[in-house]
């Protein structure tokens, strides 16, 4: 997905280890978001940026972490991975105005054994 | 809390079928209610629907809100194999708010 770069796509971890998942984007965009997408769940907010320096917490933000010292960029951080964390991760970012729709990436699959 | 329900979960269809996807929700202070195509990967934006009765319409796919009601539909006409995807259904609510509230999804099959 143009505009999004989401990296690694694929990631298996064991419980108690940490990683982060990398997001950036080159349109300028000041909204950044995470998701993550579980069967039968849809796609849940976890934290959210409205610019640089500026985050908060979204629906599920437990056991994650993230900053914001970039426009372009925002890592989600895992400290200490569980089996429930076990999930699809989207990143998303939005344009200035109130009509613009989200755009994601093509996000990350993680396991945690 | 605010709240996205879509109907049906699954659907499997012939090629050449029309479809109706329906999203229905409740939310405190609304704003705009979004379509979104998930293939294997990114959810893809359709549409964005802020105001009643105006259809909003791209090739074969085509939708409508209505705000009285709280609901939106999402139809597809003369389906193809290339249509087979989740359809989400999201809201934008809140003043000041940039964060979308997700309904579960459609899961479209579309057999030859």
């Amino acid at each position: 997905n143009a505009g999004v770069t989401q990296t690694p796509k694929f990631q298996v971890l064991k419980t108690g280890q940490s990683m982060t998942l990398q997001c950036a984007q080159d349109m300028n965009h000041e909204y950044m978001s995470w998701y993550r997408q579980d069967p039968g769940m849809g796609l849940r907010l976890i934290h959210y940026s409205v610019g640089a320096g500026i985050t908060d917490q979204g629906e599920v933000p437990n056991g994650y972490n993230v900053s914001r010292s970039t426009t372009e960029d925002f890592p989600l951080r895992l400290l200490s991975a569980a089996p429930s964390q076990t999930s699809v991760y989207f990143c998303a970012t939005k344009g200035g105005g109130r009509g613009q729709p989200q755009h994601f990436g093509d996000g990350t699959r993680l396991s945690i054994l | 809390e605010d709240k996205v329900v879509q109907s049906p979960l699954s659907l499997v269809v012939h090629e050449g079928d029309t479809v109706t996807l329906n999203c229905s929700y409740e939310v405190t202070n609304f704003r705009s209610l979004l379509w979104y195509k998930q293939e294997k990967k990114a959810p893809t934006f359709l549409f964005m629907l802020t105001s009643s009765g105006i259809e909003k319409k791209s090739g074969r796919l085509s939708s409508i809100l209505d705000k009285k009601e709280l609901f939106s539909i999402l139809n597809i006409t003369a389906t193809q194999t290339g249509d087979s995807a989740v359809y989400l259904c999201a809201l934008y609510s809140g003043a000041g708010s940039y964060q979308l509230t997700f309904g579960k999804g459609t899961k479209l099959s579309v057999i030859p």
